[in-house]
């Protein structure tokens, strides 16, 4: 099983630009969620979803837009890039009960200059 | 709201020592659930023990094992018989029932030969 999928890698985008990061997953899981990590700061929600056509806010979502309409896929969109949202990104799944732990992506590491 | 606090920014042990690193958290929930997870330089990130609240033996696996203690809200990590692959990021997480899993800063584990 692949698990989670995140694309790009790496991405660079100037001031105002906008970018869709990708993720996708094949193991069926309901809960899909994104997470950034800056340095201190540990990992903080910026949108989550508990199934298609269903999401909602965490921590930290302003500039920031989700949309799920299928199971696998939650793509992540950056509106108007800015350099505040230089951050590495995690997309993350969960199956099972609530107790159940995260699957993560390996991450994205964005810089907006 | 639940916070997670881990208090150790930076750690580092002797190969084949042991090590513990520690975590708190404040709630006013009963059942809950809490997480390590490890993040190696390459940035993937890894579940590396879960423990559920109303469980009052501690979670072990391998040579890793926690120290719970409820009533004090404290979730420390102990390593045994550190290893080099073990240099890592670790973050200590928690979990409510809305799906909402909150993440400490993070303890930066360097394991020297």
């Amino acid at each position: 099983n692949a698990g989670v999928t995140q694309t790009p890698k790496f991405q660079v985008l100037k001031t105002g630009q906008s970018m869709t990061l990708q993720c996708a997953q094949d193991m069926n899981h309901e809960y899909m969620s994104w997470y950034r990590q800056d340095p201190g700061m540990g990992l903080r929600l910026i949108h989550y979803s508990v199934g298609a056509g269903i999401t909602d806010q965490g921590e930290v979502p302003n500039g920031y837009n989700v949309s799920r309409s299928t199971t696998e896929d939650f793509p992540l969109r950056l509106l108007s890039a800015a350099p505040s949202q230089t951050s590495v990104y995690f997309c993350a799944s969960r199956g099972g009960g609530v107790g159940s732990p995260l699957h993560f992506g390996n991450g994205t590491r964005l810089t907006v200059t | 709201a639940q916070t997670v606090t881990q208090s150790q920014p930076e750690m580092s042990v002797q190969e084949a020592e042991t090590v513990t690193l520690s975590c708190t958290y404040d709630t006013s929930e009963n059942n809950y659930y809490l997480f390590w997870y490890k993040q190696p330089p390459s940035r993937q990130m890894i579940l590396v023990i879960r423990q559920e609240a109303y469980k009052q033996q501690n979670a072990t696996e391998n040579r890793f094992s926690v120290n719970f203690q409820k009533a004090a809200k404290s979730f420390s990590l102990k390593i045994s018989d550190s290893q080099l692959g073990d240099t890592a990021m670790y973050f200590c997480a928690f979990k409510f029932y809305n799906n909402d899993m909150r993440f400490g800063a993070g303890t930066r584990l360097t394991v020297k030969p």
